[in-house]
């Protein structure tokens, strides 16, 4: 089982619409969430961190359940600049390390 | 510049040569990482650097993977007899002291091995 786990998609969706992205994660003990995006043959960049409470940026809303190992990402009001890849992100500290386990990224397509 | 520098940013070599690439993390970011990235796949883990701590290199594929950091700021990732399953983006990351947990990545370095 890969240690966050994500739909590859694509998810093609018009202009407007709202979508959802799921994740799960495999190891409890991981510490922080986060969404990355990933725009074609371009590096990962912060989308957003991932609060238990919840939290939102603008059309951007954020959730994680700890209990379930499950972290939710919803865009609303969709853009065509949307479309790229989502990559979900844990953090997980050991001995001597700590690292950002990345999902294989859920792919959105919006259009016009 | 104020972002991570890679480089090359584009490598072609022939299987069975060596090759280093080079990552200038952001000023004063401690935590350095190399992750590697194959077509349509994701981020794979390679080796984490942390101040002036012995790293962890448990996401080293072969022992044909070798990565330093000298003063705790430029860091080279080196392949040697690279075979063609070696071809991938190798991206690196710096983080702050801060742990805000942001990962800032460079361009990446696209390497093709023929």
């Amino acid at each position: 089982r890969k240690e966050v786990e994500q739909d590859p998609g694509p998810f093609n969706v018009p202009e407007g619409a709202t979508v959802a992205f799921n994740c799960t994660y495999s190891n409890s003990a991981s510490q922080s969430f986060f969404w990355y995006r990933q725009d074609c043959r371009k590096e990962p960049k912060l989308l957003m961190s991932v609060y238990s409470s919840g939290n939102e940026d603008g059309r951007f809303t954020a959730q994680l359940n700890r209990a379930s190992q499950y972290i939710s990402l919803l865009i609303r009001d969709s853009k065509l600049s949307d479309s790229a890849t989502y990559l979900c992100v844990v953090s997980l500290r050991g001995v001597g390390t700590y690292k950002y386990i990345f999902g294989t990224g859920t792919r959105l397509k919006v259009l016009a | 510049g104020a972002g991570v520098s890679q480089s090359p940013s584009n490598k072609v070599t022939e299987k069975g040569k060596d090759v280093e690439l080079r990552c200038d993390p952001i000023s004063g970011h401690t935590a350095l990482y190399w992750y590697r990235q194959s077509l349509g796949q994701g981020l794979e883990f390679l080796i984490y650097f942390q101040g002036n701590s012995a790293p962890d290199k448990s996401g080293l594929p072969s022992d044909r993977f070798s990565a330093e950091r000298t003063g705790g700021s430029v860091s080279t990732l080196t392949i040697q007899r690279t075979q063609q399953e070696d071809s991938a983006v190798y991206l690196c990351a710096s983080r702050g002291v801060l742990n805000t947990g942001e990962l800032f990545f460079g361009e990446g370095s696209r390497l093709t091995v023929l």
